[in-house]
């Protein structure tokens, strides 16, 4: 069974750094197209950031420069490295798998940027 | 940047048809994905590559994509159907994007 488990949130500052995790089991992370996808409190979907399978990632506009998605194959994990943390960052945090669609979801984690 | 917009919502009475519309520039030249969110939970994908169904996703769930438009239609709608909905398509411009989300509600 595939499941994906995010953790790492929480209330941070604004110009904190915070790592997301999202431990992986049922499928190997790195044989996989894998992608954060955001969502601030009562609004809709954004996408983040993607690593390919090959390594390649890229970024929405809203974070390059300033996040940065990364896995780790021996611990079959996802990671998003968020730094200069800034109020519009505040959201639901989710993991998610796929290429022509995004299969599976995990259950997210919050995200909090306030002084 | 590229942009997808759907109506903020749509209302429908049971058993009878929904369609939901996701427009964007020559959207019918890109491949479109469809979820489906509850409050609470996660996303769940309903339709990828146009008009295909993931395991698991009832039959009333179709789905189509020519020139600008995209629609998601859910045939024979139930109470369990009412949620939001997002459309989402690949550009390269902007890599991923979401389409603002559609409300169904089932009266």
């Amino acid at each position: 069974e595939v499941q994906l488990v995010e953790s790492g949130g929480g209330l941070i500052q604004p110009g904190g750094s915070l790592r997301l995790s999202c431990a992986a089991s049922g499928f190997t992370v790195s044989s996989n197209y894998m992608s954060w996808v955001r969502q601030a409190p009562g609004k809709g979907l954004e996408w983040v950031s993607v690593i390919y399978s090959g390594g390649g990632t890229y970024d929405a506009d809203s974070v390059k420069g300033r996040f940065t998605i990364s896995r780790d194959n021996s611990k079959n994990t996802l990671y998003l490295q968020m730094n200069s943390l800034r109020a519009e960052d505040t959201a639901v945090y989710y993991c998610a798998r796929g290429s022509s669609g995004w299969y599976d979801w995990g259950q997210g984690t919050l995200v909090t940027v306030s002084s | 940047s590229y942009e997808l917009t759907q109506p903020p919502s749509v209302s429908v009475s049971p058993g009878q048809t929904a369609s939901i519309t996701c427009s964007g520039d020559k959207l019918g030249d890109k491949y479109t994905c469809w979820y489906q969110q509850k409050p609470g939970q996660s996303p769940v994908l309903v339709i990828y590559q146009d008009s295909k169904r993931p395991s698991g996703i009832p039959e009333r769930f179709s789905g189509s994509n020519s020139g600008n438009t995209a629609t998601l239609t859910i045939s024979g709608t139930q109470a369990m159907d009412e949620a939001d909905y997002y459309c989402q398509a690949w550009d390269t411009s902007t890599n991923y994007v979401f389409g603002t989300g559609t409300k169904v509600t089932v009266l």
